[in-house]
């Protein structure tokens, strides 16, 4: 069936460090969404891509998507221990008459001071 | 504040029993999810709604049943026939799609960490 993939799984890194997580879709999506989830918490919203090639920046964190609109990815810019968490990509698939959010399996970020 | 309360944190059950999870918002979204999510697997959808009085089944609704009797609440039950309970559930919610490239996004809730025994 239609998936929504994402790599790494795990992914650690000295603070300061770069980091990047690649979501990957087995269909063209209309958009794409982010979220973190803080360990012990629940997913929060980060941000929508929606055109094609889009590009969008939040301090630290570069969102993309691709041209062909079935991959995105997340980079960070200098980690932080503040970054520590579960990112996810989602994106819509869909199910009968309606779209629904199906989400990546989360690459978890671990940062080392 | 507006938001999406769950209750309770945590649960604990015997096997063969059923158990009901909460899920309560004052967001006034229309649209409720029920997701699952299970160590290094993300989020899977259990069941939806889009409007009072209307459900859909999601890709793992099998031993689960939901009602959706006011906007505000999406009560989830997991019965004796759900093989693997144990998980931690997050309830959302959203305004409902805006059009055919955009998806509202989810508020989630705190979770309920369920643990059959």
């Amino acid at each position: 069936g239609q998936q929504v993939m994402q790599i790494p799984q795990y992914q650690h890194v000295q603070e300061g460090e770069d980091f990047t997580t690649y979501c990957n879709s087995s269909t063209t999506l209309s958009n794409i969404q982010w979220y973190k989830q803080r360990p012990g918490g629940h997913p929060v919203f980060l941000i929508q891509l929606v055109k094609s090639g889009e590009v969008k920046k939040q301090k630290r964190l570069t969102f993309q998507f691709g041209e062909a609109k079935k991959n995105s990815s997340l980079h960070i810019t200098a980690t932080q221990t503040t970054d520590v968490g579960t990112y996810f990509c989602a994106g819509p698939i869909s199910s009968g008459s309606a779209r629904q959010l199906t989400f990546g399996s989360g690459t978890q970020l671990t940062v080392l001071p | 504040d507006g938001g999406i309360t769950q209750s309770p944190k945590y649960l604990f059950r015997k096997e063969g029993q059923n158990v009901t999870l909460s899920c309560e918002q004052n967001l006034n979204h229309d649209a409720m999810y029920w997701y699952r999510q299970d160590p290094g697997q993300g989020l899977r959808l259990i069941y939806y709604s889009q409007i009072v009085n209307d459900f859909q089944k999601g890709d793992i609704a099998e031993g689960y049943s939901v009602s959706r009797e006011k906007k505000e609440s999406f009560p989830l039950t997991v019965t004796s026939a759900q093989k693997n309970p144990t998980a931690f559930y997050l309830c959302a919610s959203s305004t409902g799609d805006r059009g055919p490239s955009y998806n509202s996004p989810l508020h989630f809730g705190n979770g309920t960490r369920l643990t059959v025994t």
